[in-house]
């Protein structure tokens, strides 16, 4: 079975402090990994991958990835954090069953000036 | 370039009602999925449509049926409503690849339909 642990609710940081939001997944097979975040009232807007390759995937707005396979992780970090970062983020993976997607709780990020 | 569409934003029903939603994919795309987001939680699954067919489907009731039209553009339907059915419910729609079956492809999700129970 597919699944996907986002341990912590709520991660808090200054701005201009770098961010960790951490994730780690458990997949049948290679892990097809995905982070989203989430804005009041909106749908989720894709943020990065990773499907194959180096383990550090970029993504927009300068977020990225370090996928660890040994340690079945795929936390999202940003080397220096905006207030504008703050939102709900949701780690997710696809397994073996064709498109679906397994979601995290998400994490609330909250960027304080 | 249009992304996904949904439609209403915000529907209040009351239980035992029916209610339809609809969902316009993003254009060129022609995989559309359904998901139920309760509050707190991440999303769930609901299910899948491609070529018209419900190709997958999540732990969800028959309650909850879908459709795709030609246009590829898609309904959730729920019957009998009940106080736990309320939630965002999103839409996502996929890049097509070999057959829309690949795995790499992101899903790109609409703003949702709120759906207020009473």
């Amino acid at each position: 079975a597919q699944s996907v642990a986002q341990p912590e609710d709520q991660v808090n940081v200054a701005e201009g402090n770098p961010l960790t939001v951490k994730c780690t997944y458990s997949v049948s097979g290679n892990p097809y990994l995905f982070w989203y975040v989430q804005y009041p009232n909106r749908g989720l807007q894709f943020l990065l991958k990773y499907i194959t390759g180096d383990n550090l995937v970029k993504g927009s707005y300068g977020f990225e990835a370090e996928f660890n396979k040994s340690q079945t992780s795929f936390h999202l970090k940003k080397p220096s954090a905006l207030v504008s970062d703050s939102a709900l983020y949701f780690c997710a993976v696809k397994g073996s069953t064709l498109g679906r997607l397994y979601f995290g709780r998400g994490t609330q990020l909250t960027v304080w000036p | 370039d249009a992304g996904v569409t949904q439609s209403p934003t915000h529907l209040i029903k009351t239980r035992g009602q029916q209610v339809t939603l609809r969902c316009s994919p993003k254009s060129g795309h022609d995989t559309v999925s359904w998901y139920q987001q309760a509050l707190g939680q991440g999303p769930q699954f609901i299910f899948q449509y491609y070529e018209e067919e419900e190709r997958q489907r999540g732990n969800f009731p028959d309650r909850f049926s879908g459709h795709q039209f030609p246009n590829y553009s898609s309904e959730l339907n729920v019957n009998a409503l009940l106080l736990g059915d309320s939630a965002l419910y999103l839409c996502a729609s996929t890049t097509p690849g070999q057959g829309s079956n690949r795995r790499d492809n992101e899903q790109f999700f609409g703003p949702g339909t709120r759906l207020t129970v009473l």
